[in-house]
């Protein structure tokens, strides 16, 4: 079925360890994004990409880094867990910001 | 201030009944708007998008109001399968979605 892939669904780490978050897009859109959600804060942008090659910070894109292998996939990074990462993380893809999101099932990480 | 505001509820209203939810935007110059539903421990899904002049997908009714800022989404003839947190989602100039934080539904037989 068409739609956003996301790998893991679910993950411990401690903290100080490092972990890639992976998302991929059978859909051909151009805009990608990661976000997480938190109880009370809704969803926040973390990072995106409009387009293959670009990259642009979001709301709150400390403690991470993202690639954008190619069309299809996006990557999110965190290079050294802390407690205050544990959170839902949910990659979404858009055409030409217009149409609105689809998401992706969820990365549930716990940092301990 | 916040970019989206919504009321988080709850809302607990008896099957068939009719409820609305409204969301309030800080920046005017905002372009699109939508609403998202999202069950518990599952991803947000597109409901529908809010036009100017208002628009109807069955029993669901999403209005925009620019003068106000605010956008509204009106659920009649209530299902049990309705219940689910809404999400209003405001998209101002650039490439940037903000959310609101979700009103939570649950309808009660």
């Amino acid at each position: 079925n068409a739609g956003v892939t996301q790998t893991p669904k679910f993950q411990v780490l401690k903290t100080g360890q490092s972990m890639t978050l992976q998302c991929a897009q059978d859909m051909n859109h151009n805009s990608m994004y990661w976000y997480r959600q938190d109880p009370g804060m809704g969803l926040r942008l973390i990072y995106y990409s409009a387009s293959e090659g670009t990259t642009d910070k979001g709301e709150v894109p400390n403690g991470y880094n993202v690639s954008r292998l190619n069309k299809r996939e996006f990557s999110l990074r965190l290079e050294s867990a802390a407690p205050s990462q544990t959170s839902v993380y949910f990659c979404a893809s858009s055409e030409d910001n217009i149409y609105g999101y689809t998401f992706g099932s969820g990365t549930r990480l716990t940092v301990v | 201030r916040k970019e989206v505001e919504q009321d988080p509820g709850p809302f607990n209203v008896p099957e068939g009944a009719t409820v609305a939810f409204n969301c309030t935007y800080s920046n005017s110059a905002s372009q699109s708007f939508f609403w998202y539903r999202q069950d518990c421990r599952k991803e947000p899904k597109l409901l529908m998008s809010v036009y100017s002049s208002g628009n109807e997908d069955g029993r669901f009714t999403a209005q925009l109001n620019r003068a106000s800022q605010y956008i509204s989404l009106l659920i009649r003839d209530s299902k049990l399968s309705d219940s689910a947190t809404y999400l209003c989602v405001v998209k101002p100039t650039g490439n940037q979605f903000y959310f609101g934080t979700g009103t939570s539904l649950t309808v009660i037989p």
